[in-house]
C-alpha cells in the first residue's frame, strides 16, 4: 500500500525566511503528488499539484514544490514565508484516480 | 472555492446515541470520500463512493456506515456513539475527469462523552 512521509512535525520559522518540507512516497509507480494547506479553523485547500510533465510545479501564494523521482520526493519550498503562512501542510499521493493517500502533516509556525 | 458543506460543524453527544454527519456537494462530482484525522496525524481513509449507490470501506476500519442515494449526497451513520469516536471527520469530492483534485469541506468535530 502506498505510503506518505513528512518528515517535519513542527516548523518554526521568522518572517521572511526561506521554507522547505520534506515529503516521500513508497510506490515506485506512476503517481498523482498533491499539497494542501489547512490555515487555523479553515477546511483543506489545494496549494499545488503534480500529475506529469515539468517536475517544478508553481502553486498558490508563492508556494512550489519539485518531484523528485529518484528520490521518491515532492518537497515544497517558497523563498520567503509570511505570518499569514502558518498553517498545516499535508502531502498526499494517489494513484490514478484512486483515494488520496496522506502524510501526518507539518505544522508551520511563523513569527515576527 | 469549493462547494462542500458538512453539518454540524461541532458535536457534543453521548455514548450510545445514534448520529448522523452530513456531507453534501453541489459540483456534480460521482467520487466522495470520509476522512478521519486526529489531532497530529494524518488523514485516514473510512469510507469512499464511486457513485450512486456504490460504497466502499477504506483503509482505516470504523464502525461507520454511510450511504449514496443521491449524487450530491453522502452522509455517514454511527449507530451507537463511543468516546474512541471522538475525532474529526473530512468529508472530499473528486472530479471524475481532468486532473482528479480533491476538494474538503471544513470538518465536523465529533465529541462523544
Amino acid at each position: 500500500a502506498q505510503s506518505v512521509s513528512q518528515h517535519n512535525h513542527h516548523v518554526i520559522l521568522s518572517e521572511a525566511a526561506s521554507l522547505e518540507l520534506g515529503c516521500n512516497y513508497s510506490y515506485g509507480g506512476t503517481v498523482n503528488l498533491f499539497w494542501y494547506v489547512q490555515y487555523p479553523g479553515q477546511h483543506l485547500q489545494l496549494l499545488l499539484k503534480y500529475f506529469s510533465g515539468d517536475p517544478l510545479v508553481k502553486g498558490i501564494k508563492g508556494f512550489e514544490a519539485e518531484f523528485i523521482k529518484s528520490k521518491f520526493s515532492f518537497n515544497l519550498r517558497k523563498p520567503s514565508v509570511q505570518w499569514s503562512d502558518t498553517a498545516e501542510y499535508f502531502c498526499a499521493v494517489n494513484e490514478g484516480n484512486t483515494p488520496l493517500v496522506f502524510g501526518k502533516g507539518t505544522r508551520l509556525s511563523v513569527i515576527a | 472555492e469549493a462547494d462542500i458543506y458538512q453539518t454540524p460543524r461541532y458535536l457534543v453527544i453521548g455514548t450510545g446515541k445514534k448520529i448522523t454527519l452530513e456531507c453534501s456537494q453541489t459540483m456534480g462530482h460521482d467520487k466522495m470520500y470520509w476522512y478521519q484525522q486526529d489531532p497530529g496525524m494524518e488523514l485516514h481513509l473510512i469510507h469512499y463512493s464511486y457513485g450512486v449507490n456504490s460504497t466502499e470501506k477504506g483503509d482505516l476500519s470504523s464502525e461507520s456506515t454511510v450511504s449514496r442515494i443521491r449524487t450530491e449526497h453522502f452522509p455517514l451513520t454511527l449507530e451507537s456513539a463511543r468516546p474512541s469516536h471522538t475525532s474529526q471527520y473530512l468529508c472530499a469530492s473528486s472530479e471524475t475527469q481532468g486532473l482528479f483534485t480533491s476538494f474538503f469541506g471544513q470538518g465536523t468535530r465529533l465529541t462523544v462523552v
